[in-house]
């Protein structure tokens, strides 16, 4: 089945520590989205890339890191920069803007902090 | 960065009832996207809209994209059970980049 796949469902992170949730795609699209979901929240945008081997951050870029060496997959890596990183955090693919866009999203990976 | 007004926040209906939600942005808008989100998943795509005007039914829900180009509305008719979720719509700005900007969300209850 073609579609998105984000591990582990779970994630927990001690302090200090960096923790990266996966995400890879079967899609063949060229774009991926990584976004913050806080209870009761709507979606933040943290880093999204067009192409491989490039990235723009988002709104809420801040502790976190990404990278894009191949087209089916887009890990992200959340630092011990990030203070309060316990959040819901979703990956998506899109299709091409301009052309009949739509964003698909995985199941989504749920850190907590020990 | 913008989120879209999406309204009512939240709604509690009725088993068989029907439901009206909508969005809307201050600037004009090329494309509409309606997402349902159940807990603990990710949000799946509902029903996509790209012209001012158009109507699109998926099943029981339509979709409206505002003549206005600033607005969008989502109708759920005789709502059952497994509607109870997050409703979330999207939409690409015309002045807009690559990234869509989301609504808030529309908490949907059923009372029994």
């Amino acid at each position: 089945d073609g579609g998105i796949t984000q591990s582990p469902k779970y994630l927990f992170r001690k302090e200090g520590q960096n923790v990266t949730l996966s995400c890879e795609q079967n899609l063949n699209h060229d774009a991926m989205y990584w976004y913050r979901q806080d209870p009761g929240q709507g979606l933040r945008l943290i880093y999204y890339s067009q192409i491989v081997n490039d990235f723009q951050k988002g709104d809420i870029a801040e502790g976190y890191s990404v990278s894009r060496e191949k087209k089916e997959s887009f890990p992200l890596t959340v630092t011990s920069a990030q203070k309060n990183p316990t959040a819901f955090y979703l990956c998506a693919s899109s299709t091409p803007i301009g052309s009949g866009e739509k964003l698909f999203f995985g199941s989504g990976t749920q850190l907590s902090v020990l | 960065g913008q989120q879209l007004n999406q309204s009512p926040q939240s709604m509690f209906i009725q088993e068989g009832e029907d439901v009206s939600m909508n969005c809307t942005s201050s600037s004009i808008f090329n494309t509409w996207l309606w997402y349902k989100q159940d807990p603990g998943e990710g949000p799946v795509l509902l029903i996509a809209l790209y012209k001012a005007g158009e109507l699109t039914s998926n099943g029981r829900l339509t979709a409206q994209f505002g003549i206005t180009r600033k607005d969008s509305f989502l109708n759920i008719s005789a709502s059952i059970p497994s509607d109870v979720g997050i409703y979330f719509c999207a939409g690409h700005s015309i002045f807009g980049n690559e990234k869509l900007t989301f609504g808030t969300g529309t908490r949907l209850t059923i009372i029994p």
